[in-house]
């Protein structure tokens, strides 16, 4: 069946930081990929997703590019701040299915201290 | 603003009782979901539905039944709760295959 392996946290950092949290997935098919971030107390919310492979998911300063090959969809952010401090998802998605049911990751705790 | 509510937001039950989660979507999204996460774990999927009526198993359905009696409403049931079962759940929903499920703010639920 898919899986999603991601960076095991906690991942501790300092502000202006640079952040990168591993994601690497299997499948047989070809999914859409997806980051989602979850603050304390909140359910998980999109930050983006990408469907095509090769092309660059961003948003709030965050990025990840599609990597068929590599079957990888790394998350990256260039300078952190304390409220980036969450846990972050990597999921998989298959396409064009019936539900659109996601295969997660374990989750990786970010924090960042100021 | 779409939204998805659940309730309760904190339960407590006793072993072999049984329990009821309840998720509300105004959003008139045909798809709905209900996710369990722990530690180590991630969220793993334990039964969706496409519309009313109609529910599937997800991943790790064992010792758990969903309902779907209306668009609006998805309730997941633990008919005999076991400590195992001690766990946040989630739900979601999403308007069709292509939309990313846009979810609830979680039910605690602790067995006793």
């Amino acid at each position: 069946g898919d899986s999603v392996t991601q960076t095991e946290g906690p991942v501790t950092l300092s502000e202006g930081t640079s952040l990168t949290v591993n994601c690497s997935y299997e499948t047989k098919q070809y999914p859409t990929l997806f980051w989602y971030v979850q603050y304390p107390g909140e359910g998980p919310q999109l930050l983006f997703k990408v469907p095509k492979a090769n092309e660059k998911g961003s948003n709030r300063g965050f990025e990840a590019t599609y990597n068929k090959e590599a079957t990888s969809f790394h998350l990256q952010k260039a300078s952190v701040q304390e409220s980036d401090s969450a846990v972050y998802y990597c999921a998989l998605g298959p396409p064009n299915s019936a539900g659109n049911k996601l295969t997660f990751g374990i989750g990786t705790r970010v924090l960042v201290r100021p | 603003e779409a939204a998805v509510t659940q309730s309760p937001r904190n339960k407590v039950a006793v072993t072999g009782g049984k329990v009821t989660l309840s998720c509300n979507q105004t959003n008139n999204h045909n798809n709905m979901y209900w996710y369990r996460q722990d530690t180590g774990h991630g969220l793993r999927l334990i039964h969706y539905s496409y519309g009313a009526g109609s529910t599937e198993k997800g991943d790790i359905p064992d010792g758990y039944k969903a309902s779907r009696p209306s668009q609006e409403n998805f309730s997941l049931i633990l008919e005999l709760a076991t400590p195992s079962q001690t766990s946040v759940y989630f739900c979601a929903s999403g308007r069709d295959n292509n939309q990313a499920p846009l979810f609830g703010e979680g039910t605690r639920l602790s067995v006793l």
